[in-house]
């Protein structure tokens, strides 16, 4: 069955400082895999995605993931946060006809 | 990309009673999908709604609570029926473009008291 794992519930970091949220899937073909942002009292957008091909792939916002195979995972990272970045992210799994999202990591940005 | 509508954005409803919420977006779509957020939780998607066919609800959703209609490439609507405290959630609904990313709108946010 498909399952998306986010281990970390919050993550603390200070504003310019690096950032990765972590995301672990299970599937049993090669997934298409995604990334939102769910700032408060919004709706979701896409950060990016992962369908095939180069897998380190660039987003919106300055953010990046890189799919790896081998540890099912599929990691976001930023090199410098802003206060703005502040938010709930959620990454996901999908085929054509569903996604599966994991439980989000609520990210927090000390000034 | 895809820009999604949805009305109400917020509603505030008695139990017992119940609330038809739509979605429209701004192309033909063959895919409309609804979702549930209960707070600080992530999303669940109630069930998948295609135009011209019934609505594909996933386990623990039936069509008696949440019906849904479908009348063309760009409109939906989804009701929650017979509320209870327990379905004050936001409400939310994604298409799929050709390039399988989903886009949501901003959501309904249900308040059942």
């Amino acid at each position: 069955a498909q399952s998306v794992t986010q281990p970390d519930i919050h993550i603390t970091v200070s504003e310019g400082a690096s950032l990765e949220l972590r995301c672990n899937y299970s599937y049993g073909a090669t997934p298409y895999l995604f990334w939102y942002v769910q700032s408060p009292g919004q709706g979701l957008q896409l950060l990016l995605k992962y369908f095939s091909g180069d897998t380190l792939v660039q987003g919106i916002k300055g953010f990046e993931a890189e799919f790896k195979r081998s540890q099912s995972s599929f990691n976001l990272r930023k090199p410098s946060v802003h206060w703005s970045d502040a938010a709930e992210y959620f990454c996901a799994v999908g085929a054509r006809d569903k996604i599966i999202f994991g439980k989000g990591t609520r990210l927090h940005i000390l000034p | 990309s895809a820009v999604i509508s949805q009305k109400p954005s917020r509603d505030i409803c008695q139990r017992g009673t119940s609330l038809t919420i739509q979605c429209q977006v701004d192309s033909q779509v063959t895919m409309m999908f609804w979702y549930r957020q209960q707070p600080g939780q992530s999303l669940t998607l109630i069930a998948t709604a295609n135009q011209g066919s019934e609505a594909t609800y996933e386990s623990g959703f039936v069509i008696d609570k949440f019906p849904i209609s479908r009348p063309n490439l760009t409109f939906s609507t989804l009701t929650v029926s017979n509320m209870s405290p327990e379905d004050s959630s936001i409400y939310l609904c994604s298409v799929e473009m050709p390039s399988h990313e989903q886009y949501f709108g901003p959501g309904t946010r249900l308040t059942v008291t």
